[in-house]
């Protein structure tokens, strides 16, 4: 596609149920990254793939946050047990080469009630 | 959609005018950075970058100086345009680290 896309736009869960974020970067991009975005802030890094290897899952915030990218392309976020903290916009990059500019999507608003 | 930046620094200007962007980096090991704007419920959106070789680099209507001296980095925006309000953020990369550092972001706000 022409850009990121990400899906769903807008996720509504109650505390404690699971979700999954979808990520589809720009065609042939081979890193992807994940960030967190709280209202009022900039994004903070979560996980970064090269293809299909997670290379960096430092700024992932709990063991309920886990990512892939089985293929190398698509990336699915899930948040496992989701808590009122994790209430956030979850925003997906990709670029083409490491350390060239990164595109982003515009974002998973996810709200836990 | 939601707002992006409810309590960051804003910066006013008339249309017209220049509008000067300022950010302070810590690591003196990044390498490479960007300028993003972005608009309320959108991602945030690629304007610039500088690697830290070069101190100045020049786009449409944007240019970026980079400070290394005093860790400084700054976007400047000639001719501001009512299209250009939003949030803008700078973003560092260090070296041997794939992800991006972002600042906290400054909200520009241009008067008619």
């Amino acid at each position: 596609g022409a850009g990121v896309s990400q899906s769903p736009r807008y996720k509504v869960a109650k505390r404690g149920q699971d979700v999954a974020l979808r990520c589809d970067p720009i065609s042939g991009h081979v890193s992807l990254f994940w960030y967190q975005q709280a209202l009022g802030q900039g994004p903070e890094f979560l996980t970064y793939f090269q293809n299909e290897a997670q290379l960096d899952k430092s700024g992932l915030p709990s063991d309920r946050f886990f990512a892939e990218r089985p293929e190398g392309s698509v990336s699915t976020l899930k948040i496992q047990r989701t808590q009122q903290e994790d209430s956030a916009v979850y925003l997906c990059a990709s670029s083409s080469q490491p350390n060239t500019e990164a595109f982003f999507g515009q974002g998973t608003r996810l709200t836990v009630v | 959609g939601e707002s992006v930046g409810l309590h960051l620094p804003t910066l006013s200007v008339q249309e017209g005018d220049n509008s000067i962007i300022n950010c302070a980096y810590s690591n003196s090991a990044s390498d490479y950075f960007i300028w993003y704007k972005q608009e309320s419920g959108k991602g945030p959106q690629f304007i610039i970058d500088i690697r830290s070789n070069m101190d100045k680099r020049q786009g449409q209507r944007v240019t970026v100086l980079l400070n290394k001296t005093v860790k400084h980095l700054s976007l400047q925006i000639a001719a501001t345009q009512p299209g250009d309000s939003a949030v803008y953020f700078c973003a560092e990369n260090m070296t041997g680290r794939r992800a991006l550092t972002f600042g906290s972001g400054t909200r520009l706000q241009v008067q008619p």
